[in-house]
C-alpha cells in the first residue's frame, strides 16, 4: 500500500500565479479530504468528497480556491490567483468508509510558499 | 471559538515514564475522538480513537480516556520511548464521519533517553 500520494512536496510561486496541488488517495478509499495547516489556524478542513462528489466545501476560504475529483484515484486543489496568505502546508487525506468512524490516512503534504 | 483545545504546546518526559497528553473540547455534539501522531515533514498518522459511549480505549502502550462530563480526554503513553517524540493532535467529530474532524493545535512530545 503506497499510501496517499501528494505532489509536489514543495511549491514556491509568486503572488498572482495559479497553483495546482495533486493527490492520489489510497486505492479503495471512497472519501477524500483536503486540509490546510497554518500557524494561525492549525489544521482546518477545506473540502471533502464522497465517491468523487463534493459534499462539504464550507471550509474553502475564497472563490480563488477550487477542488475537483474527476475519478476515484485523483484530486486537485487549485488556487487562482495565489496570495502570500495562502502559504501553508496542504494535506490530502482519504478514508475507507463514510457513515462509519474510519480514521483519516494523510499524505505527506505540499508546502506552499507564495512570495 | 476554538472547539478543540490542547493547552500544552509541549511536553518533555524521560524514557520509560508515562506521557499524558490532554485535550478539551467545547462542543457537546462531538461524539467521536481521535489522536493522531505527526513526525516532521510527514502527514499525521492515526493512533487511537474512542467513541463517546466508552470512557477508555487501550491499544498496547497507548490508552485514551474520555470524561464526557468534563469534556476532556487524555492520551497516556506507557512506557514512553524516544520514538514517540512527535506532535500529537487531538481531533473530534460529530456523528459517524470521522474524516470531518476538528483538530486541536497539537502538543509536541519529547521523550528523552
Amino acid at each position: 500500500d503506497a499510501g496517499v500520494i501528494q505532489s509536489p512536496r514543495h511549491e514556491v510561486t509568486e503572488m498572482g500565479q495559479e497553483v495546482t496541488l495533486r493527490c492520489k488517495p489510497i486505492s479503495g478509499h471512497n472519501s477524500l479530504f483536503w486540509y490546510r495547516q497554518t500557524m494561525m489556524r492549525g489544521l482546518e478542513l477545506l473540502i471533502y468528497f464522497n465517491n468523487n462528489v463534493p459534499i462539504d466545501d464550507s471550509g474553502m476560504p475564497e472563490d480563488r480556491f477550487s477542488a475537483k475529483m474527476p475519478n476515484a484515484s485523483f484530486s486537485t486543489l487549485k488556487i487562482q490567483p495565489s496570495e502570500p496568505r495562502d502559504s501553508a502546508v496542504y494535506f490530502c487525506a482519504s478514508s475507507s468508509r463514510t457513515g462509519a468512524n474510519s480514521p483519516l490516512h494523510f499524505g505527506n503534504g505540499t508546502r506552499l510558499t507564495v512570495t | 471559538d476554538q472547539q478543540v483545545k490542547q493547552n500544552s504546546p509541549s511536553l518533555s518526559v524521560q524514557e520509560g515514564r508515562i506521557s499524558i497528553l490532554n485535550c478539551d473540547y467545547t462542543n457537546s455534539m462531538f461524539d467521536y475522538f481521535l489522536w493522531y501522531k505527526k513526525y516532521p515533514a510527514e502527514g499525521p498518522t492515526f493512533l487511537i480513537s474512542i467513541s463517546s459511549i466508552k470512557d477508555k480505549n487501550e491499544d498496547g502502550r497507548f490508552t485514551v480516556f474520555l470524561n464526557k462530563s468534563a469534556k476532556h480526554l487524555s492520551l497516556h503513553i506507557v512506557p514512553s520511548q524516544p520514538g514517540d517524540s512527535a506532535v500529537y493532535f487531538c481531533a473530534a467529530s460529530r456523528g459517524t464521519n470521522a474524516g470531518k474532524s476538528t483538530f486541536g493545535d497539537g502538543t509536541t512530545l519529547t521523550v528523552k533517553p
